[in-house]
């Protein structure tokens, strides 16, 4: 199985300040990789496909970037309602496997 | 408005199976795949299988065979997952999520998914 390393595993941020998180695939996974939000209590929250593709309804303050084995997650402009995990998914290869999870919090 | 409603909370005896449901609304279920996934207080999320809502047609991670059996009933939109021979490693809130498909491909990321289902095996 493709293993997905995410860090950090948590972070602390401002209001308005931009984060980045980060997942390392073992192998190249070709940009089958997706971004989640999940707040505590509540269902995970697709947030990118295909390492770049926004999904629809999702604010333009998040984005990713990356290929080959290494791929990121950027917030800006960080706002109150994005205290939440987020975490990576691979799906370039049976069976999708995640990372960890990145908590975020507020500074 | 698409939605997922999973059944409830469930308490389990090990040894003992049980049979989860998702029914859905507000899309064409038979045109979709639905995932079943599992997730464990601080650990990774894992992918159990998906089915296709239109001809029941599955596919396992290998991890899970054996433990997991996913059917759907096409006439009330409803997936279900059975997990058997269980034990406490079972224990964990299982989700589904329908697979996302834009009209042309599918993508094996998840759009919608159920509240999930908290899953606890003891005696």
């Amino acid at each position: 199985d493709i293993q997905m390393t995410q860090s950090p595993a948590s972070l602390s941020a401002s209001l308005g300040e931009t984060v980045t998180i980060e997942c390392r695939a073992s192998e190249d996974i070709y940009n089958g990789l997706a971004w989640y939000q999940q707040k505590p209590g509540k269902s995970p929250q697709l947030l990118i496909y295909n390492a770049n593709s926004l999904h629809t309804g999702v604010p333009s303050r998040f984005s990713g970037s990356g290929s080959g084995t290494q791929y990121s997650l950027k917030i800006n402009s960080l706002q109150s309602e994005d205290v939440a995990s987020y975490f990576c998914q691979q799906y370039y290869d049976y069976p999708d496997t995640f990372g960890a999870g990145t908590k975020l919090e507020l500074k | 408005e698409v939605q997922l409603q999973q059944s409830g909370a469930e308490l389990v005896k090990p040894g003992a199976s049980v049979k989860l449901s998702c029914k859905t609304s507000g899309y064409t279920f038979s045109n979709y795949y639905m995932s079943w996934l599992k997730q464990m207080p601080g650990q990774n999320i894992e992918w159990i299988g998906n089915i296709y809502g239109g001809n029941g047609g599955t596919g396992y991670n290998q991890k899970f065979k054996g433990k997991a059996t996913l059917t759907v009933d096409k006439s009330s939109s409803t997936a279900y997952m059975d997990l058997s021979s269980l034990t406490s490693e079972d224990s964990a809130v299982y989700f589904c999520a329908r697979v996302y498909y834009d009209g042309t491909y599918y993508y094996g990321v998840m759009d919608a998914w159920g509240q999930g289902a908290s899953v606890t095996v003891s005696s």
